[in-house]
């Protein structure tokens, strides 16, 4: 699976738009982009995925690049609760395989 | 509801003793896989199981056991071969097969050494 590089943090005013870039330079034509994150001490949650076009639904938005070698996840109107650790990974979708979970970003909403 | 369910939330080893974590999934998920995260750090795969009866070693297996009897259920054992077990535990379960496959994930265990 592709590597991915992710700023160790990042700040954001309650209410404003939170963009979480991710570097995935190696990525390969079959290797899809999913995020999940981590709020303190609780499991890691889906968020979203995707592989060329970009992705919406109820909790962010998902934009990839046209060579698809980086990503943007954008929470559109962040909360307190949006508050965690955001980790971007990119994986062949076979099922059965683990999904590899590096260091992430970790999102301070600031009131 | 349907999820995954681990408990419990907090379990204490003792020195040499061997410890099992629950991990029941009632979302009829045919893969289910143990992580093992440290302070501040990501994910590590220690095993995961496709299907019943059946498992495989993931990064970090030395020192962990587990089983697959029932499709709902996939206990870890931290045997006292495991020398830093001090970590958070998260189960996680999968669907077979759909083209949306996708890592559920439980609440954790956080097993301290005393």
């Amino acid at each position: 699976d592709a590597k991915t590089t992710q700023p160790p943090s990042m700040d954001c005013a309650e209410g404003r738009a939170a963009n979480l870039p991710c570097n995935h330079s190696t990525i390969s034509g079959n290797e899809y982009v999913y995020w999940y994150r981590q709020i303190h001490s609780q499991g890691p949650q889906y968020i979203i995925h995707g592989l060329k076009n970009n992705e919406t639904n109820e909790m962010a938005s998902l934009i990839i690049t046209e060579d698809r070698k980086s990503s943007t996840l954008i929470l559109p109107h962040a909360t307190l609760r949006d508050t965690a650790v955001y980790y971007c990974i990119v994986r062949v979708r076979n099922y059965g395989q683990n999904f590899v979970f590096g260091p992430g970003t970790r999102l301070s909403v600031l009131p | 509801d349907g999820g995954i369910t681990q408990s419990p939330k907090y379990l204490f080893r003792k020195e040499g003793q061997n410890v099992t974590l629950s991990c029941e999934q009632n979302l009829n998920h045919d893969a289910m896989y143990w992580y093992r995260q440290d302070p501040g750090q990501g994910l590590r795969l220690i095993y995961y199981s496709q299907i019943v009866n059946d498992f495989q070693k993931g990064d970090i297996a030395e020192g962990y056991s587990v089983s697959r009897e029932k499709k709902e259920s996939f206990p870890l054992t931290v045997t006292s071969a495991q020398k830093n077990p001090t970590a958070f535990y998260l189960c996680a379960s999968s669907t077979s097969g759909s083209y949306q496959e996708t890592q559920y994930f439980g609440p954790g265990t956080r097993l301290l050494v005393l």
